[in-house]
């Protein structure tokens, strides 16, 4: 079955570390573009950037370099999104899109990972 | 940076037609594509390429773009469409997709 699964929800403590997967089942991920999108509780989404499934090159959206981290590990088709000093306001829902090219759109994505941040 | 433009809200009647509109500069230059996403859920493509249906999608959905407006149709609306409907673009001027700010169909 064509899906991309994501890890469980997550709740951590400002300043923390949390490291998002998102597994490809039924495809070959680097065919591919993968897209990282954020919503906010009660808000719109919210493009994060891309990284590059062939080459693992991430292009970040704006307000997400640092420390947001797009990374690859192709022997378990899988990509991750870490966020590092994590703050109240990086809590929201984090999905992952595949993506053909920008004339296709995002025409498959995972069911989404809940990040709570909270003391 | 390139904005898009949604109403918040949109109510229709079952059974009548619904119209979502998205604004942007020169937008009918542009490939626009929908998505529809429901409480709790993962969001949904419903239009892609500005008027092209992914496999699945109900012949009611159909897409339009022309000049400074895209449009989402939703024709025969039923209460299974109450969600909310995102359009989004990809920006070569910034080389980043865009999503509009979302509306809330409402079917009365």
């Amino acid at each position: 079955q064509v899906q991309l699964l994501q890890s469980g929800s997550e709740l951590k403590k400002p300043g923390a570390s949390v490291k998002i997967s998102c597994k490809a089942s039924g495809f070959m991920l680097n065919a591919y573009s993968l897209n990282w999108v954020r919503q906010a509780p009660g808000q719109g989404l919210e493009w994060m950037g891309w990284i590059n499934t062939y080459n693992g090159k991430p292009t970040y959206g704006q307000g997400f370099a640092g420390r947001f981290v797009f990374s690859l590990d192709t022997s378990v088709s899988t990509a991750y999104v870490e966020i590092n000093s994590l703050r109240a306001e990086d809590s929201a829902v984090y999905y992952c899109a595949r993506e053909r090219n920008y004339y296709f759109g995002m025409e498959l994505w995972g069911q989404g990972t809940a990040v709570t941040v909270s003391s | 940076s390139y904005v898009l433009t949604q109403p918040p809200s949109v109510s229709v009647a079952p059974g009548q037609t619904a119209r979502i509109t998205c604004g942007g500069d020169q937008i009918g230059s542009k490939s626009v594509h929908w998505y529809q996403q429901k409480p709790g859920q993962a969001p949904v493509m419903v239009v892609y390429y500005n008027d092209d249906r992914p496999a699945g999608i109900p012949e009611r959905f159909s897409g339009s773009n022309s000049v400074n407006t895209a449009t989402l149709t939703i024709s025969r609306v039923e209460a299974g469409d109450e969600a909310d409907y995102y359009c989004q673009l990809w920006d070569n001027t910034s080389d980043h997709w865009v999503f509009g700010g979302g509306t809330k169909l409402a079917v009365l």
